[in-house]
């Protein structure tokens, strides 16, 4: 069992649309929880960090956490064709800074 | 505020031979960690250095080693390269005093070995 699971994708969206992306995790230890997004050929750009149970929210980006079922999840909301890229959930584990991150979901946001 | 930076951007080497790749954090983040990218495996934690001290690795040979300066510019080292090292190389630099800081990553050096 992968540490950190993700849907490869793609994940097709029209524009305008919500984007929902999942991340389920096996550590139970886990305390910190991160989106990133990277475009192709370009490096990781962190979009939202999350550490306790809820949801967080910062402009079109809502995240959402659930430590009991071990679930993360990102909403994007009215999606733009920007937002294509593939988005990266990582989760801190152990001490330190060390993260694990998921294989990625590619998100393609069509006209 | 600059980003994080790496040097250099791009290496050819050959089978064999060693390579350092260099990073420089955000201005007063103490902790950088590395990562290598392929197509393959994804992104996978290499080391993480705090105060000049490695304070977390992951499962990655002896060849891959690294280490951090005063200043908080870290660099790693991979010695008697393999193709299988061919691969997108990040650090990514965070405040680091205690875990779980977010990090944010530099533009990657990209290592091909031939």
């Amino acid at each position: 069992q992968k540490e950190v699971e993700q849907n490869s994708g793609p994940l097709s969206v029209p524009e305008g649309a919500i984007a929902s992306l999942n991340c389920t995790y096996s550590d139970r230890g886990s305390q910190s929880f991160f989106w990133y997004r990277q475009y192709s050929g370009k490096s990781p750009e962190l979009i939202m960090s999350i550490y306790s149970n809820g949801d967080k929210e910062d402009g079109r980006f809502t995240a959402q956490l659930n430590k009991a079922s071990q679930y993360v999840s990102l909403l994007i909301r009215d999606s733009q064709p920007s937002d294509s890229a593939t988005y990266l959930c990582a989760v801190g584990t152990g001490g330190g800074n060390k993260l694990t991150f998921g294989t990625g979901t590619q998100l393609k946001v069509e006209l | 505020k600059a980003g994080v930076t790496q040097t250099p951007r791009y290496l050819i080497k050959t089978r064999g031979q060693q390579v350092t790749l260099s990073c420089s954090p955000i201005s007063g983040h103490r902790s950088v960690s590395w990562y290598q990218q392929t197509p393959g495996q994804g992104l996978q934690f290499l080391f993480e250095y705090f105060s000049e001290t490695q304070r977390n690795k992951g499962n990655f040979p002896g060849r891959f080693s690294g280490r951090q300066f005063s200043n908080s510019r870290s660099e790693m080292n991979v010695s008697t390269l393999e193709l299988g090292d061919s691969a997108l190389y990040l650090c990514a630099s965070s405040l680091g005093v205690a875990g779980g800081n977010e990090q944010f990553f530099g533009p990657g050096t990209r290592l091909t070995v031939l």
